[in-house]
């Protein structure tokens, strides 16, 4: 168990429709990432939150956004779901702001099915 | 940029056998380079990392990697592999001063009795 929580662990929506993913970082952690798992994309870096602002920014769609509220935790927002958003959504959370040395902490993740 | 290449999308092994999953990585300036494991249905967890210094990391469940520079590479061995070291490992690098990290496609190790 890392210490991160993601919920739900599962999500079936229809394509057009929004949904938010929340993650609750490991105590004390103050950066959060999302990643998106497909078996065609494999594993992509979406964005990363520090201390409440955004960090550094990935693949991420337009069509998606994410925040990190004063307690930390974290929300990702999908919206005008396609077929092709169906994927594993992971969260991360590290100690620190990075600058590439830390160790990602990684949740078990959010299976999203889109129909 | 960097980018990450890993050599082999599948490897199977018998058990008790030594395993090599070979990382290539491309970058322009100095790098951080990890190895995370992904069980079956499990988020990913780090196995080891070079931040600097001896070229050879040593991580956990018996595994380890060497840096080597000149050939760009950071491939991770484990001299005899289990059954429950069945799973996907990916190679990542970062970049001294930057915040993202890259990863691999995967390899998927496969441990047969």
């Amino acid at each position: 168990d890392s210490g991160v929580t993601q919920t739900p662990k599962h999500l079936i929506t229809a394509t057009g429709q929004r949904v938010t993913l929340r993650c609750s970082p490991r105590s004390g952690d103050l950066s959060v990432y999302w990643y998106q798992q497909s078996l065609d994309q494999g594993l992509q870096f979406l964005i990363q939150y520090y201390n409440g602002e955004e960090r550094a920014k990935g693949n991420i769609l337009e069509r998606f956004s994410a925040q990190q509220f004063p307690d930390l935790h974290s929300e990702l927002n999908l919206s005008s779901l396609e077929l092709g958003d169906s994927a594993l959504y992971f969260c991360a959370s590290s100690p620190t702001g990075g600058l590439g040395t830390d160790t990602q902490y990684f949740g078990p993740g959010t299976r999203l099915t889109v129909l | 940029a960097q980018s990450v290449t890993q050599l082999d999308s599948q490897v199977p092994v018998f058990e008790e056998a030594p395993v090599e999953l070979r990382c290539n990585y491309s970058s322009s300036v100095s790098v951080y380079l990890f190895w995370y494991v992904q069980y079956p249905n499990q988020g990913l967890q780090l196995l080891l990392k070079y931040l600097s210094g001896s070229t050879l990391v040593k991580g956990i469940n018996g595994f380890e990697a060497e840096f080597n520079k000149s050939q760009t590479s950071f491939h991770l061995r484990k001299p005899s592999v289990h059954i429950s070291d069945t799973a996907e490992y990916f190679c990542a690098v970062s970049d001294t001063g930057g915040f993202k990290t890259i990863f691999g496609a995967g390899t998927r190790l496969f441990v047969k009795a």
